[in-house]
């Protein structure tokens, strides 16, 4: 099966950096990608990692190590907006796409 | 540019009653997607279709069928509902290949009662 684990919950204030970890067991794996989800809304995509490394975009970077079956997302300069689930997905092959169980973050004044 | 539709957005239904939620895609997209959401269990996979013509089973697909009628569009069909399908339903698309961007449609909340 496929295992794409995420801490439940993150809690920060305005202005500060999160980092939120995703750990995978997959049966296959070709590239690590970020989805952010406010309440009552859809999933939309934020960051893909193929390689190991960073990838920058904007204030959310996204790290991927193949070696560690690792992944991140940091999030900087913090703002109420940000606060949403994030979910890391993989592409396990032959287009199949499977999600984590999800990160809640909330942002305080 | 509409991007993915899904209908209807909510529904109910009695146990035992049968229904077909419908996608659409409009992006020429090739890979499309169902997942149901529940609270605490993230997205989870019931079915995809890689390409027009194929369909495959996800990670949750028992209870549930497909149909990719062409490119476009992609169904998903309740034969019997339980309450245990209570849930919210996305579908997606994306392109395929080494682009991992899935677009997601606004969603259907069904409730099994």
């Amino acid at each position: 099966g496929q295992s794409l684990e995420q801490p439940s919950e993150v809690t920060a204030v305005e202005g500060a950096i999160v980092q939120i970890n995703c750990t995978y067991q997959t049966s296959g794996f070709y590239g690590l990608s970020w989805y952010q989800q406010h309440d009552g809304g859809a999933p939309t995509f934020l960051s893909y990692n193929g390689l190991d490394g960073l990838e920058e975009t904007g204030r959310f970077s996204s790290f991927l190590s193949r070696s560690d079956s690792y992944g991140y997302l940091l999030l900087q300069e913090l703002q109420m907006k940000d606060s949403a689930s994030y979910f890391c997905a993989v592409n396990t092959g032959f287009q199949k796409l499977v999600f984590g169980t999800g990160t809640r973050l909330l942002v305080s004044p | 540019n509409a991007g993915v539709t899904q209908t209807p957005k909510f529904q109910v239904l009695k146990t035992g009653q049968s229904m077909t939620l419908q996608c659409a895609q409009d992006m020429n997209h090739n890979s499309m997607y169902w997942y149901r959401q529940d609270p605490g269990m993230g997205l989870r996979l019931i079915y995809y279709s890689a390409s027009e013509g194929t369909t495959d089973k996800g990670e949750v697909p028992n209870g549930y069928n497909v149909s990719r009628l062409n490119k476009r569009e992609f169904s998903l069909r309740l034969e019997s509902a339980a309450p245990s399908q209570t849930s919210v339903y996305f579908c997606a698309s994306r392109t395929g290949g080494g682009n991992t961007e899935a677009f997601f449609g606004q969603g259907t909340r069904l409730t099994v009662v």
